[in-house]
């Protein structure tokens, strides 16, 4: 079965410092997101991306954050310098339309530790 | 703005059955997903309703009243591996970003 997968499955980064975030949505997918959880909170929308722009984006995503699809393949999310507080699960999702009844197909997370 | 309550933590037998409450405002309606999520694991589809009524599926069953903003899953015959979180979520209207409520933690007991 098909699914979404994500790299690394862990990171620990010093406050300050980059990261990007690395995401294979399914193939024939076109829409693709980030959301993120804070530890022992709800999961929270950051963005979404179609057609190799930004569609939606939340109060989180702040200039701190950017997307971008490389290649055919990949969906990073970059944070530029990171804060304590961006400590999370970050999950990404693709979906074949944006239709309200359209399931999105979450990976399996990247643990983001800021230290 | 949307909006989403759910019970924060549930215990059921094993073997029997349990109801998640969830109500929700949204400034407009485009349906209601639940998803499964085990601890430090990705959320997973579980069901969609967008019309009035019980969809049934397997040992899962959600339902939906639009009136009242009101939905629950109901879950039967629980087994251990059914402890995990249920999330409650609404998309945007005319988007597809997804609000989700906190979540309801069931634990499953012997």
């Amino acid at each position: 079965e098909p699914e979404v997968t994500q790299t690394p499955s862990h990171q620990v980064t010093q406050m300050g410092q980059e990261v990007i975030l690395r995401c294979v949505p399914i193939s024939n997918h076109l829409y693709f997101y980030w959301y993120r959880q804070i530890l022992g909170q709800k999961v929270e929308f950051l963005v979404s991306f179609y057609n190799n722009e930004i569609s939606e984006k939340s109060e989180i995503f702040d200039d701190q954050f950017s997307v971008e699809r490389p290649d055919g393949s990949n969906f990073t999310l970059k944070i530029r310098s990171t804060k304590l507080e961006d400590s999370a699960m970050y999950f990404c999702a693709s979906s074949v339309t944006r239709e309200g009844n359209t399931e999105a197909f979450f990976g399996q997370g990247t643990r983001l530790t800021v230290v | 703005g949307q909006n989403i309550d759910q019970p924060t933590e549930m215990t059921a037998t094993e073997g029997a059955i349990v109801q998640i409450n969830c109500t929700y405002q949204t400034s407009g309606f485009n349906g209601l997903f639940w998803y499964q999520q085990h601890a430090g694991e990705a959320p997973t589809f579980l069901s969609y309703n967008v019309l009035d009524g019980l969809e049934e599926k397997g040992r899962f069953s959600s339902f939906l009243s639009r009136s009242k903003g009101y939905s629950y899953l109901l879950l039967k015959e629980l087994q251990m591996k059914d402890s995990a979180s249920y999330l409650c979520a609404v998309p945007g209207a005319g988007s597809y970003q997804l609000t989700f409520g906190k979540g309801t933690k069931l634990s499953v007991i012997p």
